[in-house]
């Protein structure tokens, strides 16, 4: 099946610094989206892509859908404590999500 | 509160019992999925409804699973004869079935099974 390698698998970086996670995929996804999960919390979407190329930001938060449509990657700029969780990709095709296995960020004061 | 909500947010049970799980999707989404995600994971598609059709299911979900929405509105997922191996987070999604299909989640029922 569809699988999504999301990396890296965590960051520990310091308050300020900006972050890159992406996600890759052999697999074609027509839209990705980017959530971000708090312990014992669903997903909450942070943003939305629909468009192979597309670059769309939603405050310090930037992320693209690459161009080959198999891949995207999202940025984080001057990270603050509140950042901390696990980052998903997600790919859709049809009507199902594929998630990649996440990022954890942890952000030290 | 117009999000997904989810109902109990915490359950635990023994081996063997059975239990059922509510999700009230956004109330204009006429598309409503079920995910499960164990520790460590990403969330993995279960199946999906369109308003009452469950249109797709995945192998994950077992006979011991079924999922309904008879109304088109609230969706239950019960799972009959618990196994350790079901300890999981349930997680629900909705959506709209036309433009943008973003899907958006709702807190999750986290299970246990002992």
């Amino acid at each position: 099946g569809q699988q999504l390698n999301q990396s890296p698998q965590s960051m520990f970086i310091q308050e300020g610094e900006d972050v890159s996670m992406n996600c890759t995929s052999s697999s074609i996804f027509n839209t990705w989206l980017w959530y971000k999960q708090d312990p014992g919390e669903g997903p909450v979407l942070l943003i939305a892509l629909y468009k192979a190329g597309e670059l769309t930001s939603n405050g310090r938060l930037t992320a693209q859908f690459g161009i080959t449509r198999k891949d995207s990657f999202l940025n984080i700029s001057a990270s603050i404590p509140s950042d901390v969780g696990i980052y998903f990709c997600a790919g859709l095709v049809g009507n199902m999500l594929t998630f990649g296995g996440g990022t954890r960020l942890m952000v030290k004061p | 509160d117009t999000g997904v909500s989810q109902d109990p947010r915490h359950k635990i049970t023994k081996r063997g019992q059975n239990v059922t799980f509510r999700c009230d999707p956004i109330s204009e989404h006429n598309r409503l999925y079920w995910y499960r995600q164990t520790l460590g994971q990403g969330p993995e598609f279960l199946t999906y409804f369109q308003n009452e059709a469950q249109l797709e299911k995945s192998r994950l979900l077992s006979d011991r699973f079924s999922a309904e929405r008879p109304k088109g509105s609230f969706s239950t997922l019960e799972i009959q004869r618990t196994e350790q191996g079901d300890s999981a987070m349930y997680l629900c999604a909705s959506s709209l079935s036309w433009g943008r299909e973003t899907q958006y989640f709702g807190p999750g029922t986290r299970l246990l099974v002992l």
